[in-house]
């Protein structure tokens, strides 16, 4: 069966490095890994996306291993404003069919 | 910068009704997405559309399900016989795939309420 799985919910301060984890047991071998922010009521919102090894942009790095079972959004200095749900979208093989599957969602509460 | 756009915002309708979500996608996109989510869950896959068929779809797109584009803008999502179970926000998304990277991008939302 197909899953993703993040951790349910994380805690911060101001200007400490986040780190969310997802783990993806049957990823489809050739397309790319991303990662969404959600507010509440709102639609996902792209952060970054990768297909191996390190991907940086302004917002955030994404770390992907070789064997690509895993992925890490790294959010080098949170604010307040990051306070959100994030999630990964992982493409995913189940029985012979690729579809994506979101993670299971990470609570980002980053406190003052 | 543009965005996906989807209407109404907010649909109530009786059990048993049909309903028609809208979206237009980003202009110049070609791949086009519906996804759900239950209040309090997280977001699921309904169904991917390119080149003017279903490319992908997931279990939860069942035959009550179909999607549609009308004309060169709109992106539609219908619903024949609603249950209740099928009250979510629908979220609608686009992306032009550029090679192997599928960036998609979502509109705010369609909040259904099936009574």
């Amino acid at each position: 069966l197909a899953k993703t799985t993040q951790p349910i919910s994380m805690d911060s301060y101001e200007g400490q490095e986040v780190n969310i984890t997802c783990s993806h047991n049957n990823i489809a071998t050739n397309d790319y890994i991303t990662w969404y922010q959600q507010f509440p009521s709102q639609g996902p919102r792209f952060i970054i996306q990768g297909y191996k090894t390190k991907v940086t942009n302004e917002v955030a790095s994404l770390f992907i291993p070789a064997d690509r079972k895993s992925s890490t959004l790294s959010l080098p200095r949170v604010s307040l404003s990051d306070t959100a749900v994030y999630y990964c979208l992982v493409p995913m093989m189940n029985t012979g069919f690729q579809k994506l599957v979101f993670g299971t969602g990470t609570r980002l509460l980053v406190s003052p | 910068e543009p965005e996906v756009t989807q209407t109404p915002s907010h649909q109530v309708t009786q059990m048993g009704q049909e309903v028609i979500l809208r979206c237009v996608p980003i202009s110049n996109h070609l791949y086009f997405y519906w996804y759900r989510q239950i209040l309090g869950q997280k977001v699921e896959f309904l169904v991917s559309f390119y080149n003017n068929e279903i490319s992908e779809k997931s279990e939860i797109f069942d035959d009550q399900f179909s999607v549609e584009r009308p004309d060169g803008s709109n992106f539609t999502l219908k619903i024949r016989s609603t249950k209740l179970e099928d009250s979510a926000m629908y979220f609608c998304a686009s992306s032009d795939r550029t090679g192997v990277a599928d960036t998609q991008y979502f509109g705010p939302g369609t909040r259904l309420t099936v009574l």
